[in-house]
């Protein structure tokens, strides 16, 4: 089973709908949570980090963390066409400082 | 403002050939990486470099090497390239040991083939 699991997509959306990645992760003990951005030929960028159950919003991203049922998940509101790219999950376990990455999902929002 | 510089960008090898990727940031982060990404695989990390002086074997070290040369740089090294490294490397730096911020700040990424 792979650390970090989540649905690789690709996801479509109309402009200005909510998109919803979801992210599931095996080691119970992880404390911190991050998604990035990569778009296509391009590196990764981080966008959100979550620590604590419960939502944290910024802008028009909403990250969503239960860690009972070892869970985080991202929320983009009123989608734009420069949203399209792959978002990649990524959990850093308590005992560790290494990031670990799911195989991202990909997101294209229709004009 | 640079960031973290990688190159080559592209690179094509025959079986059994070495090469070396470089990798250097001006941000004066004490912690380097080495990932590959493949497709529906993510990103896969190879080695690391916690502080100058010190590596580690990540997730996928096989067949490859590194060198933290100071604390601005830390190469890659394929000794004897073979098809299943065809992929696309990115170097990464952050604070020391993420410093809990889970920020990595990546290169540009080098494109490698092996025929």
């Amino acid at each position: 089973q792979k650390e970090v699991e989540q649905n690789s997509g690709p996801l479509s959306v109309p402009e200005g709908a909510i998109a919803s990645l979801n992210c599931t992760y095996s080691d119970r003990v992880s404390q911190s949570f991050f998604w990035y951005r990569q778009y296509s030929g391009k590196s990764p960028e981080l966008i959100m980090s979550i620590y604590s159950n419960g939502d944290k919003e910024d802008g028009r991203f909403t990250a969503q963390l239960n860690k009972a049922s070892q869970y985080v998940s991202l929320l983009i509101r009123d989608s734009q066409p420069s949203d399209s790219a792959t978002y990649l999950c990524a959990v850093m376990p308590s005992n560790d400082y290494k990031l670990s990455f799911g195989a991202g999902t990909t997101v294209t929002v229709r004009a | 403002n640079a960031g973290v510089t990688q190159t080559p960008k592209f690179q094509v090898l025959k079986t059994g050939q070495s090469m070396t990727l470089q990798c250097a940031q001006d941000m004066n982060h004490n912690s380097m990486y080495w990932y590959r990404q493949d497709p529906g695989m993510g990103l896969r990390l190879i080695y690391y470099s916690a502080s100058e002086g010190t590596t580690d074997k990540g997730e996928v070290p096989n067949g490859y090497n590194v060198s933290r040369l100071n604390k601005r740089e830390f190469s890659l090294r394929l000794e004897s390239a073979a098809p299943s490294q065809t992929s696309v490397y990115f170097c990464a730096s952050s604070t020391e040991r993420l410093a809990g911020t889970g920020e990595l700040f990546f290169g540009e990424g080098s494109r490698l083939t092996v025929l």
